[in-house]
């Protein structure tokens, strides 16, 4: 089954450092999003993306985030400068739009900001 | 706002109980609703959604608009069936997933 895959599995970075996650959408899905989780909360949505435009965003995704598919295969998020409180796991998930409207997350990637 | 409530943090059943995971949701509008199952160290899945209305791995959910209640059932819990359960809803006017705060299924031998 296609899955989608996110790199790195775990990133550890200095506060207010850039950072970048990536995800590699399923072949021909064209909608992505990004969630996070920080320890013992709720998976929180950040932003949708298509058609390389932000379709939606929350009040998380603020100045600092950015979303680009910069060769039209790898889907990232890049934190511009790091806070303590950015530190959760963060989840990609693609959606092909059919008509089953599923949306297949990726393994996620651990931050962690000292 | 729309929300999304699991008031079980943790569930501990013995294997061949029934199990039944609560999820209540507050939405005005015409909502779809899923399941999300999370094993140990996999990544977040779809274990099913109320417009299929199938039965996944023994497990069923219906939708009950009146109690604004999405809640997961199965009648027989096996050991495997442990693992982090999110209830997740999609509103009419976005594709954007809200998520409950998640239960954790524990069946014990």
């Amino acid at each position: 089954e296609p899955e989608v895959t996110q790199t790195p599995s775990h990133q550890v970075t200095q506060m207010g450092q850039e950072v970048i996650l990536r995800c590699v959408p399923i072949s021909n899905h064209l909608y992505f999003y990004w969630y996070r989780q920080i320890l013992g909360q709720k998976v929180e949505f950040l932003v949708s993306f298509y058609n390389n435009e932000i379709s939606e965003k929350s009040e998380i995704f603020d100045d600092q985030f950015s979303v680009e598919r910069p060769d039209g295969s790898n889907f990232t998020l890049k934190i511009r400068s790091t806070k303590l409180e950015d530190s959760a796991m963060y989840f990609c998930a693609t959606d092909g739009r059919d008509s089953k409207n599923i949306q297949y997350f990726g393994a996620g990637t651990r931050l962690s900001v000292l | 706002a729309q929300r999304v409530t699991q008031p079980e943090k943790l569930l501990s059943v013995f294997k061949g109980a029934p199990v039944e995971l609560k999820c209540n949701y507050s939405y005005s509008g015409s909502p779809e609703l899923f399941w999300y199952v999370q094993y140990s160290r996999q990544r977040l899945q779809l274990l099913l959604r109320h417009i299929s209305r199938e039965s996944i791995k023994g497990f069923t959910a219906d939708l009950n608009k009146g109690e604004t209640s999405f809640h997961l059932k199965k009648p027989f819990a096996q050991e495997e069936d442990s693992a982090m359960y999110y209830c997740a809803l999609r509103m009419d006017s976005s594709y954007k997933l809200i998520f409950g705060s998640g239960t954790r299924l524990l069946v014990r031998p």
